[in-house]
């Protein structure tokens, strides 16, 4: 069983529109991020959460907003969509946020595609 | 500040050789350093971790060791197998405690 879900697995959109990734962890950590993978940049990371609270934040552009309603959930709402934001979204988790030899746990990915 | 650097984007081997993936990087603080492996379709996962200088972990018959000196933390095997087709990343961490960089990729590709 897959521990870490992220839904949708694929998503089209328009430009202009807003969409939220949905992603959720069942493996009892504390931390959790937003990895992108594009053909650009391959694996960027984008932003950590350690107990529901904002560690780190390396998006330059406030349409990509991540939203913890709970410890083991982290979505990611982007707004005004850009065909440029056309990337795989992966959400990781670890035991903990900022122990350094922490090990990422990927979730499977959900692929965005924006016209 | 703190980098990766894979230098390789593709590797073609024939089954059976070894294989060698070079990964150097840049770090302010003692570093963690990470392989992680992504099969096709499928999610990025560890194969293996080292932040003690000259230990050599292994794990399905990869190995890495972490050369501070040379700031260097090269991915090895000694025989290529078909099913270690796969893009590898070298990732790093420090001691600051912030997030994992990915270096730009390794395509290994085994053939026959």
């Amino acid at each position: 069983d897959p521990k870490i879900i992220q839904k949708p697995k694929y998503l089209v959109a328009v430009t202009g529109s807003e969409k939220i990734l949905i992603c959720e962890q069942y493996l009892g950590h504390n931390a959790m991020y937003w990895y992108r993978q594009s053909a650009k940049k391959p694996l960027e990371f984008m932003f950590s959460y350690s107990y529901q609270k904002l560690m780190d934040n390396q998006t330059a552009s406030s349409r990509f907003q991540p939203q913890s309603s709970k410890k083991n959930h982290l979505d990611l709402q982007i707004t005004a969509l850009k065909p440029d934001d056309s990337a795989t979204y992966f959400c990781a988790s670890s035991r903990d946020w900022g122990g350094g030899a922490e090990t990422l746990y990927f979730g499977s990915g959900t692929r965005l595609t924006v016209l | 500040g703190d980098s990766v650097t894979q230098t390789e984007g593709l590797v073609t081997l024939t089954e059976g050789l070894p294989v060698m993936l070079n990964c150097t990087y840049q770090s302010t603080y003692s570093p963690f350093l990470f392989w992680y492996v992504q099969h096709l379709n499928e999610a990025p996962k560890l194969l293996l971790k080292s932040f003690t200088d000259n230990k050599r972990p292994e794990h399905q018959g990869f190995h890495a060791t972490l050369h501070k000196s040379s700031s260097s933390f090269h991915l090895q095997k000694s025989s290529a197998q078909l099913s270690d087709s796969a893009l590898y990343y070298c990732a790093l961490s420090d001691g600051s405690g912030t997030y994992q960089r990915f270096g730009t990729g390794t395509k290994l590709q085994v053939v026959p």
